[in-house]
């Protein structure tokens, strides 16, 4: 099968700007997480998306939204970028029957540096 | 609240040598712990959970709840065992559940 597989790879944008990461799940999935990682806070869950619904949710500003289409891929949007928000961003999907309890498997990222 | 402590960032050990990589956690119902890898230039993967009870690759993780701990063991460490080693705790809270993560450990295994 193939992997979790994320785009773009690499963005940069400035501040007060917006951005949309896109997730394509394993085929079968139906859960997709979204995971901010920097070097100060290390890896930080955002939300989880199962069945086009957001079932979980970290403590993140509203600036941070995500959905989930039918076809279980999803997207992350942040809105009025700050320099803070330059990261790894993260996508994980799973099964979804158990939550974050079922086994992660993650693509390989988005660099998004805001300048 | 820290939820999930790897005290270690770095830890360095030689080839054949035992390593242990420690995890502490606070969590005040059952917890659920993991241990993900990222071995160099690959994506991060479960290694083991504690329900499981398993050993994968020579490792294994033993739940401590007296002592909250949830360390990584390997009696031989070898040398494609080096990688950066996540602890992770399912976190119930407000209505919803997240896997929370250590700081990791970046662990060098030397020939």
């Amino acid at each position: 099968k193939a992997g979790v597989t994320q785009t773009p790879r690499y963005l940069i944008k400035t501040r007060g700007q917006q951005v949309t990461l896109s997730c394509s799940p394993i085929s079968g999935h139906r859960s997709v997480s979204w995971y901010q990682q920097t070097p100060g806070q290390g890896l930080q869950f955002l939300f989880e998306y199962f069945s086009e619904t957001q079932r979980n949710k970290g403590n993140f500003p509203g600036r941070f939204s995500g959905r989930q289409f039918s076809n279980s891929r999803s997207e992350m949007n942040v809105s009025t970028l700050e320099l803070g928000d330059s990261a790894l961003y993260l996508c994980a999907s799973s099964l979804g029957g158990r939550g974050p309890t079922d086994t992660q498997y993650f693509g390989p990222g988005t660099r998004l540096t805001v300048l | 609240a820290q939820r999930v402590t790897q005290p270690e960032k770095l830890l360095s050990v030689f080839k054949g040598a035992p390593v242990e990589l420690k995890c502490n956690y606070s969590y005040s119902g059952s917890p659920e712990l993991f241990w993900y890898v990222q071995y160099s230039r690959q994506r991060l993967q479960l290694l083991l959970r504690h329900i499981s009870r398993e050993s994968i690759k020579g490792f294994t993780a033993d739940l401590n709840k007296g002592e909250t701990s949830f360390h990584l063991k390997k009696p031989f460490a070898q040398e494609e065992d080096s990688a950066m080693y996540y602890c992770a705790l399912v976190l119930a809270q407000g209505g919803s559940e997240k896997l929370v993560f250590g700081k990791g450990t970046k662990l060098t295994v030397n020939p």
